[in-house]
C-alpha cells in the first residue's frame, strides 16, 4: 500500500524556518518524481516544488523561488522542504505528492503557520 | 501562467441527480487536465486524467471530457459519499495550476 506521511509543520514567527519531511514507502520511491502541494485554510490548492527521480531537477512556483528547496533521499526513500524566510502567506497545510504534475497519492498533510 | 476557472463555485443537489462541472483554461491545455475530490480535512483524491481518463478504483458514475479550454466533470448519478469540494487542474505546463474549486452540497 502506498503511503506518503509528512512531518515537520509547526507555528513560526516570519522570516522564520522550517523543514519539512515526508516518508515514503509501499512504492520504488526512486522510480517518481515527487512534489509538493500546499492549502492555505479554506483556500484551493497550489502547486509549490517537483523533483526529478535523481534530484538532477527541481522546479519551484515563483512565490517561494529563492527562499525554499526542495530535496530528496532515495536511500531514506524520504522527500524534503526547507523552507527560510518564510512569511504569513506562507501559512498552508503542505502536501506531499506522487508525480511530475499530476499526483495519484497524497499524504494527509502537515500544517503551518506563519505568525508571530 | 495558465489561469483556470471552475463553474459553478457551489452546486447544490439531491442524492441520484446528474451534476456537471465545467473547467475552463485560460490557454489552450491539450488534454492535460485532472480532476480531485476533496473532502474536509483530508487529502485530495485523483478522479480523472488527461481529461477523461478515468483512475483506478474511482467509480464510473465519474467521467471526464473536453479538450483545449474547455473541460466537463460529470457525475452520473449523486452518492452520498460524492459531497466535496472538487478541482480541476492543468498540467500542460509550469504551474500546474488548479481550479478554485467547485463545492457540492446537499440540496
Amino acid at each position: 500500500e502506498v503511503q506518503l506521511v509528512e512531518s515537520g509543520g509547526g507555528l513560526v514567527q516570519p522570516g522564520g524556518s522550517l523543514r519539512l519531511s515526508c516518508a515514503a514507502s509501499g512504492f520504488t520511491f526512486s522510480s517518481y518524481w515527487m512534489s509538493w502541494v500546499r492549502q492555505a485554510p479554506g483556500k484551493g490548492l497550489e502547486w509549490v516544488a517537483n523533483i526529478k527521480q535523481d534530484g538532477s531537477e527541481k522546479y519551484y512556483v515563483d512565490s517561494v523561488k529563492g527562499r525554499f528547496t526542495i530535496s530528496r533521499d532515495n536511500a531514506k526513500n524520504s522527500l524534503y522542504l526547507q523552507m527560510n524566510s518564510l512569511r504569513a502567506e506562507d501559512t498552508a497545510v503542505y502536501y506531499c505528492a506522487r508525480g511530475t504534475a499530476m499526483y495519484d497519492y497524497w499524504g494527509q498533510g502537515t500544517l503551518v503557520t506563519v505568525s508571530s | 501562467d495558465i489561469q483556470m476557472t471552475q463553474s459553478p463555485s457551489t452546486l447544490s443537489a439531491s442524492v441520484g441527480d446528474r451534476v456537471t462541472i465545467t473547467c475552463r483554461a485560460s490557454q489552450s491545455i491539450s488534454s492535460w487536465l485532472a480532476w480531485y475530490q476533496q473532502k474536509p480535512g483530508k487529502a485530495p483524491k485523483l478522479l480523472i486524467y488527461k481529461a477523461s481518463s478515468l483512475e483506478s478504483g474511482v467509480p464510473s458514475r465519474f467521467s471526464g471530457s473536453g479538450s483545449g479550454t474547455e473541460f466537463t466533470l460529470t457525475i452520473s448519478s449523486l452518492q452520498p459519499d460524492d459531497f466535496a469540494t472538487y478541482y480541476c487542474q492543468q498540467y500542460n505546463s509550469y504551474s500546474f495550476t488548479f481550479g478554485p474549486g467547485t463545492k457540492v452540497d446537499i440540496k
